[in-house]
């Protein structure tokens, strides 16, 4: 079964200091996708980071970064140098494709998300 | 280049009674998709349309919840009769065909009393 999982309910990190989320994910599908986006109180989900299965090397946007170890099935999400507006959710989501009735399309499958809070 | 659109922001409904919510998608995006987060969770999918056609609603109770997407650009997502358990924000997302990062809408925060 495709499965995506965030252990961590809830981090802490120092401003201007380093922070991993971690996320992890099952399937047995060759080809998939991994997504992290960002969710303010405001609630709009905002996208930060894509890496695809067969991406060589680890996906990097800016302050974020995503450490793919594909033998662990881990997706981290690395954020450098946190600031203050870094509070939010964080939710880890895994694309796959879906063959159906003659259609192939992207599903996304989210986690249940990390509450990260910066301390100034 | 403009954002995903939805309307309105804010919903408070008794139960039994209906609700519509609109989504206006990035311009060019062909895919537009539904869905449903309830405090405390990830989201969930409802419905996911490429241009006109539905490719997914396998997660969308059929016999409370529709959507319709006319000439594969706006859509309206609506509940009737409404739930307690329906108390969730309601997130449209759209993308392209390729790539397909999903680009999500402010949401709609629905409360059913």
């Amino acid at each position: 079964a495709q499965k995506i999982t965030q252990t961590q309910p809830g981090m802490f990190v120092q401003e201007k200091e380093a922070v991993t989320l971690d996320c992890t994910y099952d399937t047995s599908d060759p080809s998939y996708g991994l997504f992290w986006y960002k969710q303010p109180s405001s609630g709009e989900m905002i996208f930060l980071i894509y890496q695809g299965s067969y991406d060589q090397q680890n996906a990097t946007e800016g302050r974020y970064s995503l450490n793919f170890q594909k033998a662990r099935k881990s997706a981290n999400l690395v954020i450098s140098a946190s600031q203050l507006g870094d509070s939010a959710m964080y939710f880890c989501a895994m694309r796959l494709l879906i063959n159906a009735g003659g259609t192939s399309y992207g599903k996304l499958t989210f986690g249940q998300g990390t509450i990260l809070t910066v301390h100034p | 280049e403009a954002g995903v659109a939805q309307s309105p922001r804010y919903k408070i409904i008794e139960k039994r009674q209906s609700v519509a919510f609109w989504c206006n998608p990035i311009s060019g995006h062909a895919t537009l998709y539904w869905y449903q987060q309830i405090l405390g969770q990830g989201p969930k999918l409802l419905i996911q349309f490429q241009n006109n056609g539905v490719v997914d609603d396998s997660q969308l109770p059929k016999d409370r919840f529709s959507a319709e997407r006319l000439k594969g650009v706006d859509s309206t997502l609506k509940i009737q009769p409404a739930k307690l358990e329906d108390s969730a924000v309601y997130l449209c997302a759209s993308s392209y065909r390729r790539p397909e990062t999903q680009y999500f809408g402010p949401g709609t925060r629905l409360l059913v009393l």
